[in-house]
């Protein structure tokens, strides 16, 4: 168990929808990172915040968006969902940058029909 | 640019054979770290191990052993008497200290099959 958590574990929704994945980073961390994983992309950056902040963006379409809120969970929003956003969103999170290692949640499956 | 180049796709062994996986990096940073992650079935991301680019100091724990070499820009990954439960995606990483992140580069991956 990395400490990071992740909701929903599985989803399931239709072109055009709208959905949001939550990610609670380990306790003390200040960092989170989203990626996607999907077969043809591997795993993919996404963006990264830092304190409330955002501090890197990286392949991140502008249907996505995300934002980190005081309580230091993160949430990541998917809009005007199309086939080929179906993957397995991953939160990580880390102490603080420039250090190392991030510990991952165990990812939120997104089937989009 | 940095980038992580894993070319082995896929690597099917049996039980108690050792196994290599490769890594390749490239970064024009002096100061970066190299990890190996580890996706069992499951799916999840496992962290199995950093290196920082001033230790070049093999490391073993257990039955994996990491070499560190600068000069050929590798961090290659030995799981030794494979095991079933080895059976897995294994990916390589790297973070530098650019910029004010340390997002994770991640290879494309290594699929191993442990057949018993």
């Amino acid at each position: 168990d990395s400490g990071v958590t992740q909701t929903p574990k599985h989803l399931i929704t239709a072109t055009g929808q709208r959905v949001t994945l939550r990610c609670s980073p380990r306790s003390g961390d200040l960092s989170v990172y989203w990626y996607q994983q999907s077969l043809d992309q591997g795993l993919q950056f996404l963006i990264q915040y830092y304190n409330g902040e955002e501090r890197a963006k990286g392949n991140i379409l502008e249907r996505f968006s995300a934002q980190q809120f005081p309580d230091l969970h993160s949430e990541l929003n998917l809009s005007s969902l199309e086939l080929g956003d179906s993957a397995l969103y991953f939160c990580a999170s880390s102490v603080r940058y420039g250090t190392g290692e991030l510990f991952f949640g165990e990812g939120s499956r997104l089937t989009v029909l | 640019a940095q980038k992580v180049t894993q070319a082995q796709t896929e690597i099917s062994v049996v039980e108690k054979e050792d196994v290599t996986l490769d890594c390749v990096y490239e970064t024009r940073d002096t100061t970066y770290y190299l990890f190996w992650y580890k996706q069992p079935p499951s799916g999840e991301l496992v962290f199995l191990i950093r290196r920082n680019s001033f230790d070049e100091q093999n490391e073993i724990s257990g039955r994996y052993s990491w070499n560190f070499q600068k000069s050929t820009s590798s961090f290659n990954f030995t799981i030794t008497a494979s095991q079933v439960v080895d059976s897995a995606v294994y990916f390589c990483a790297l973070s530098t200290l650019g910029g004010a992140t340390n997002k994770l580069i991640f290879g494309t991956g290594t699929l191993l099959a442990v057949q018993p």
